[in-house]
């Protein structure tokens, strides 16, 4: 399998600009995760799916951020418009269930560095 | 609120040495804990997971333990190699579908 598969890796835009992020779960996998990693804060949960469907998304920072998931193969995170703030790597993470349970670990990609000037 | 802390932020050790990362977090009803390996520029890699039931887990050269009740987890790295030089990161999962609360890491340095 080719692990979890995140597209742009990089990605310079100037503020108010749309962004779309993209993600590809690995085959099988029925949970996706976003995350967000900056020197500041880390690494922060934004959102997750749960067969598609997303169930928590109260790490969310504003409205300006949207995710969708229209099948099990593809994800993207948008955020619209973009503000300098923005800048950080997002990474998309997948995780297996066994027996219908959450597995607990999780699959990262090779995240999309995102610069908005 | 969950807070984890991973203490030192940076180490530095010669090649051969044994090694031990920190991680605290504050409240113990946790599902389990991971500890994840970071390259530059990379994603995370899920070294070891252990499950709340659990005491420890080992992989090859890495042994994590887990004690619930002090809020406390250790990673040891027997005979360091250069090739362990990364970013270590632990991360707990208080059950809700791994929504995990990672910790800031440990940068790792292995020299020759």
């Amino acid at each position: 399998d080719a692990g979890v598969i995140q597209s742009p890796r990089h990605e310079v835009t100037e503020m108010g600009q749309e962004v779309t992020l993209r993600c590809k779960p690995i085959s099988g996998h029925d949970y996706l995760f976003w995350y967000r990693q900056t020197m500041m804060r880390g690494l922060e949960l934004l959102i997750y799916f749960n067969n598609n469907v997303p169930i928590d998304d109260s790490g969310m920072p504003e409205d300006r951020f949207s995710a969708k998931m229209p099948n099990a193969s593809f994800s993207t995170l948008k955020i619209q418009p973009s503000e300098p703030r923005d800048s950080a790597v997002y990474f998309c993470a997948s995780s297996p269930t066994t027996g219908g349970k959450n597995t607990g670990e999780l699959f990262f990609g090779e995240g999309s560095r995102l610069t908005v000037l | 609120k969950q807070e984890v802390t991973q203490i030192p932020a940076a180490l530095s050790v010669p090649e051969g040495e044994n090694l031990v990362l920190n991680c605290s977090f504050t409240d113990s009803a946790i599902y389990n804990l991971q500890w994840f390996r970071q390259d530059p520029g990379k994603g995370l890699t899920s070294l070891l997971l252990i499950q709340s039931s659990q005491r420890e887990q080992t992989s090859g050269r890495l042994n994590a333990s887990l004690d619930k009740s002090s809020g406390r987890s250790t990673l040891y790295i027997a005979a360091s190699q250069p090739g362990d030089s990364a970013t270590y990161l632990c991360a707990v999962d208080t059950g809700t579908a791994s929504k995990l609360t990672f910790g800031t890491g440990t940068r790792l340095q292995v020299t020759l």
